[in-house]
């Protein structure tokens, strides 16, 4: 079983839809937790933190579930630029970030 | 947030040479992160280069293949070794820095092995 786990996509959404991605991980101790976001050929950029209690970010919104250990990213008014590739990250201990394999998301007009 | 830049942004190299890439950071930090992307996947740590001691190197990645030098605390090379098409890959450098250690990359770089 992968340490971090997500739904590769492709998402296709119309502009303005709402789109929510979801990430588990499998090691209980991890203690914190990220999305990434990596445009085409370019290097993954950190799009938000995420704490327990839930963060909010203009259109995006960042929740943890610990008992169940996964991790949602919710994109509201999906706009054209917001296409890109969604990586979930966690940091399980050892001595680097470990990474999901992405999430592709398409907004189109 | 620290900057980062690494170079070469891309190259195109023959089979049986090596290529090394560089990474300066505009900050002293004490661990710097070797990844590599290949196309279509995420990212798989190469090692992790400590300044003053050898590079750890994660399963399946050995030295002689990707040796790395750290002579300080804001730069590091990984150089890619003996190369073959197999080798073709988007290599990252990284620090994590921050309270929650969040990571930050060099812009990549995009070999191809012909």
């Amino acid at each position: 079983r992968k340490e971090v786990e997500q739904d590769p996509g492709p998402f296709n959404v119309p502009e303005g839809a709402t789109v929510a991605f979801n990430c588990t991980y499998s090691n209980s101790a991890s203690q914190s937790f990220f999305w990434y976001r990596q445009d085409c050929r370019k290097e993954p950029k950190l799009l938000m933190s995420v704490y327990s209690s839930g963060n909010e970010d203009g259109r995006f919104t960042a929740q943890l579930n610990r008992a169940s250990q996964y991790i949602s990213l919710l994109i509201r008014d999906s706009k054209l630029s917001d296409s890109a590739t969604y990586l979930c990250v966690v940091d399980t201990g050892r001595r680097a970030l470990t990474f999901g394999s992405g999430t592709r998301l398409q907004v189109q007009p | 947030s620290a900057v980062i830049s690494q170079k070469p942004s891309r190259d195109i190299c023959q089979r049986g040479t090596s290529l090394t890439i560089q990474c300066q950071v505009d900050s002293q930090v004490t661990m710097m992160f070797w990844y590599r992307q290949q196309p279509g996947q995420s990212l798989t740590l190469i090692a992790t280069a400590n300044q003053g001691s050898e590079a750890t190197y994660e399963s399946g990645f050995v030295i002689d293949k990707f040796p790395i030098s750290r002579p300080n605390l804001t730069f590091s090379t990984l150089t890619v070794s003996n190369m073959s098409p197999e080798d073709s890959s988007i290599y990252l450098c990284s620090v994590e820095e921050g309270a929650n250690t969040e990571a930050f990359f060099g812009q990549g770089t995009r070999l191809t092995v012909v």
